[in-house]
């Protein structure tokens, strides 16, 4: 069973930093891209960053370019996102994604407020 | 960024009748593998994002048959041939050919 389960999400202030973390399990994760999707409550969805298999190609989307950090450790099955400079417009449920978009996590709430 | 242009926004729908949700892009979406990477996906209330549809058409594994995706180049369409009650959710298009990656707005389905 492919299970991806995030933490690291809560509650920081503007211009703070949090970094997000993704345990995954029952695929191979090594070979797979990954990806970053944030979606303020109620509202739509948006694609935050993508890395390939191996993190050698990385893309992130204008609103975040600058301040979040995609990474992986394909030793650990874990892919990661750091962010920094926060702002209330990052304020999103951030969810982990397996390539071509089949398994999604469960999401973890980032709320930047002061 | 490829704008995606979903319709309608808010779908009511009485139980047993069909229903249907367009998309349309700003480019077209065949990639130069020749693939069309476009997803359409189910929101329940308080859940992720499920994905029924990949590549246009293909129907993802447990997904029942009366959901079909169909569409090329910038159209697309998602059809549930009877609307059933566990169907009450948010469905969104999705563009994966071109960088960022693009939602359409969502349409919240209702039951009548």
């Amino acid at each position: 069973e492919v299970r991806l389960v995030e933490s690291g999400g809560g509650l920081v202030q503007p211009g703070g930093s949090l970094r997000l973390s993704c345990a995954a399990s029952g695929f191979t994760f090594s070979n797979n891209w990954m990806h970053w999707v944030r979606q303020v409550p109620g509202k739509g969805l948006m694609w935050v960053s993508r890395i390939n298999s191996d993190g050698s190609y990385i893309n992130y989307a204008d609103s975040v370019k600058g301040r979040f950090t995609i990474s992986r450790d394909n030793s650990k099955n874990t892919l990661y996102l750091e962010m920094k400079s926060l702002r209330a417009e990052d304020t999103a449920i951030y969810y982990c994604v397996e390539g071509e978009a089949e398994y999604w996590g469960q999401g973890t709430l980032v709320t930047v407020s002061s | 960024d490829v704008v995606v242009t979903q319709s309608p926004l808010s779908l009511p729908v009485t139980l047993g009748q069909p229903a249907s949700i367009s998309c349309r892009s700003s480019q077209s979406l065949v990639f130069s593998d020749g693939y069309t990477y476009f997803f359409w996906f189910q929101q329940r209330p308080g859940q992720s994002p499920r994905r029924l549809i990949y590549k246009v058409s293909n129907r993802d594994s447990g997904v029942p048959d009366r959901f079909s995706g169909s569409g090329s180049g910038t159209d697309f369409t998602l059809k549930i041939s009877r609307v059933e009650a566990e169907d009450v959710g948010t469905y969104y298009c999705m563009q994966g050919t071109h960088w960022p990656h693009t939602f359409g707005q969502g349409t919240k389905l209702e039951i009548k």
